[in-house]
């Protein structure tokens, strides 16, 4: 079956722009996550999704960071008024229950860079 | 921070048995030993989770101590596909975003020819 999908791939964006970037979880999963990986690093955590609902913010940088995923599936990161610090590739992953036992599946990926 | 202490790089033969060493000696309770792998530009991809008992599937075992303070990831027959970066995450026993993965540094392994 098909994977977490994310799209764009790349991204490039001037200072100040808006950006959106998407994630289509696998069917069915209902917990959601979305990562921040800078150049070199593990991937941080960002924000957690059970179904549509957003349980956990405190991850998101700061409140030009925001996410949502109104229907329990698709969701949609956005950062306004972009900067250069946001620069990273921005992950997202999926999986089937909300238990520990269940692994994460990750997407390759939306790659930020902000210029 | 992470919980797991692993050494920064290892080399092994192609086609030879890779065995990553991963120290989790503060693990509590009903924590989960994950492993996951980070190819260049892709996505990381999970590879296995333990509790107590050893695992095996499809890509590779998994050897946890009785104590359950380390464990070993063990690729049988390593392929120049899996040079990548290999994490050993303990993932604690709590639903939601409590469960959320913590990545470290990882292991970079290199698979030679």
């Amino acid at each position: 079956g098909a994977g977490v999908s994310q799209s764009p791939r790349y991204k490039v964006a001037k200072r100040g722009q808006d950006v959106a970037l998407r994630c289509d979880p696998i069917s069915g999963h209902v917990s959601l996550f979305w990562y921040q990986q800078a150049l070199g690093q593990g991937p941080e955590f960002l924000t957690y999704f059970q179904n549509e609902a957003q349980l956990d913010k405190s991850g998101l940088p700061s409140d030009r960071f925001f996410a949502e995923r109104p229907e329990g599936s698709v969701s949609t990161l956005k950062i306004q008024r972009t900067q250069q610090e946001d620069s990273a590739v921005y992950l997202c992953a999926s999986s089937l229950t909300d238990s520990p036992n269940s692994p994460l599946h990750f997407g390759n990926g939306t790659r930020l860079t902000v210029t | 921070d992470a919980k797991t202490t692993q050494p920064p790089s290892m080399d092994c033969a192609e086609g030879r048995a890779a065995n990553l060493p991963c120290n989790h000696s503060t693990i509590s309770g009903n924590e989960y030993v994950y492993w996951y792998r980070q190819i260049h530009s892709q996505g990381p991809q999970y590879i296995i989770h333990g509790l107590k008992n050893n695992e095996t599937n499809e890509m590779a075992s998994l050897i946890i101590t009785e104590d359950r303070k380390s464990s070993t990831l063990i690729l049988p027959h390593a392929t120049l596909r899996d040079t990548a970066v290999y994490y050993c995450i303990v993932r604690v026993p709590y639903g939601g975003s409590q469960g959320n993965l913590i990545f470290g540094k990882g292991t970079k392994l290199s698979v030679k020819p």
